[in-house]
């Protein structure tokens, strides 16, 4: 988890209301995600970015939306949360060796448990 | 369809044994295919990478198989200890863009005394 913090680490919201999670790193790498990770479906890729301001949609992209305007934070925002969005969510980073070149490993935050009531 | 698949069922061994896990892959060929650790309450730990030019890579205690004709990576633990256990995750880029991992559901090892 070094390098990598999540905020807040348990939240307790209701259905309809707003929530965004908060992920910052130290590490300055290109590439961040957000996961959610459900029993019987393991880590599904929510959104990620390979840059400032740039994103893109991943498996699981319905009632999510994320924002990046600094290298060290990504925030995922539920514009209104739904019982379905009760999960625990991860963000990730990742760098590559260079434009186009591949990501490999990525290397992973403690995660937030979000229970939407 | 599920494109990756690793054994749901949770695989009991005993210390000082080898311990197998396998990660099943289709529809694709992936240029290299990675495996993870997750404890309980953590995220995912990067083990191992393995490209599809290697048949096999290893690091300490752990070894990995790629076999891509197969579409099969292989993840040993040799001498298992108590402290092996945790969900050992597989991992691989579906889409081809080199940015993206899709990752299994994940086989959870426990070693027992």
């Amino acid at each position: 988890d070094a390098g990598i913090t999540q905020s807040p680490r348990h939240k307790v919201t209701e259905t309809g209301t707003p929530v965004t999670l908060r992920c910052h790193q130290t590490e300055n790498h290109r590439y961040m995600y957000w996961y959610r990770q459900d029993p019987g479906h393991g880590l599904r890729l929510i959104h990620y970015s390979y840059g400032v301001k740039d994103t893109d949609k991943g498996e699981v992209s319905d009632g999510y939306s994320v924002s990046r305007s600094k290298t060290e934070d990504f925030l995922l925002t539920l514009e209104s949360a739904t019982s379905s969005q009760t999960s625990v969510y991860f963000c990730a980073i990742s760098e590559s060796s260079g434009q186009g070149a591949p990501v490999y490993e990525q290397y992973f935050g403690p995660g937030t448990r979000l229970t939407v009531t | 369809s599920q494109k990756i698949e690793q054994n749901s069922e949770a695989l009991n061994i005993q210390e000082g044994k080898t311990a197998t896990l396998t990660c099943n892959y289709t529809n694709y060929s992936p240029a290299y295919l990675q495996w993870y650790r997750q404890d309980p309450g953590r995220g995912p730990v990067f083990l191992l990478l393995i490209r599809e030019n290697e048949k096999e890579k290893r690091k300490e205690r752990l070894k990995v198989t790629f076999d891509t004709t197969l579409k099969q990576s292989l993840f040993h633990i040799t001498a298992s200890q108590p402290a092996d256990s945790a969900t050992y995750l597989c991992a691989l880029d579906l889409t081809g863009g080199g940015n993206k991992l899709t990752f299994g559901t994940g086989t959870q090892l426990k070693v027992e005394l």
